[in-house]
């Protein structure tokens, strides 16, 4: 069975300092990963994506991501986080048999002033 | 239209009474999908929809859930008999048929609140 397991539940980080949530998966075949960021009150709302090609995908709002395959990560970065990112994120994976995402638990970043 | 359109925004109920909530999702997705956000939680699949085939149901938490969709378009979640538990942000999300596509289109949910 599929699964994506975000070990953190909250990461702080102050403003203008890099910014990593974690993401590792587990499924077979080739995985098509995703993350999406949840903004309170809001839905959720794609940033990036990886199906295939480069391992450093871009994405939204300055954000990227490292698909690692030895590693099975997909951690999202962002060089110089914004006190606008504080939102719960999002890592899932996409199987074709089944058709559809699977969700890791979300982190919660808070960057602070 | 532009976005996936989810309505009511917000339901209070009394525990006991059915409640109905719906889903617009973008034109042209043929795939329908309902999750289920409870307070701090990550995101529990419920139902899933593709075109004319049978929905997958494997995630809905007991018979008092059950969704439709009607002419592959607007679907609607119905609680009946909610209890306290129910009480959740219930997500919508379409996806494109094109093969390159597998990310979703969320709406921005109903917050049901059973009291």
């Amino acid at each position: 069975a599929q699964s994506v397991a975000q070990p953190e539940d909250q990461v702080n980080v102050a403003e203008g300092n890099p910014l990593t949530v974690k993401c590792t998966y587990s499924v077979s075949g080739n995985p098509y990963l995703f993350w999406y960021v949840q903004y309170p009150n809001r839905g959720l709302q794609f940033l990036l994506k990886y199906i295939t090609g480069d391992n450093l995908v871009k994405g939204s709002y300055g954000f990227e991501a490292e698909f690692n395959k030895s590693q099975t990560s997909f951690h999202l970065k962002k060089p110089s986080a914004l006190v606008s990112d504080s939102a719960l994120y999002f890592c899932a994976v996409f199987k074709a048999a089944g058709n559809k995402l699977t969700f890791g638990g979300g982190t919660r970043v808070l960057v602070k002033p | 239209g532009a976005g996936v359109s989810q309505s009511p925004s917000n339901k209070v109920t009394e525990k006991g009474k059915d409640v109905e909530l719906r889903c617009d999702p973008i034109s042209g997705h043929t795939a329908l999908y309902w999750y289920r956000q409870s307070l701090g939680q990550g995101l529990e699949f419920l139902i899933y929809f593709q075109g004319n085939s049978a929905p997958d149901k494997s995630g809905l938490p007991s018979d008092r859930f059950s969704a439709e969709r009607t002419g592959g378009s607007v679907s609607t979640l119905t609680i009946q008999r909610t209890q306290q538990e129910d009480s959740a942000v219930y997500l919508c999300a379409s996806r494109s048929s094109r093969a390159t596509n597998y990310g979703y289109t969320f709406g921005s949910g109903t917050r049901l609140t059973v009291v």
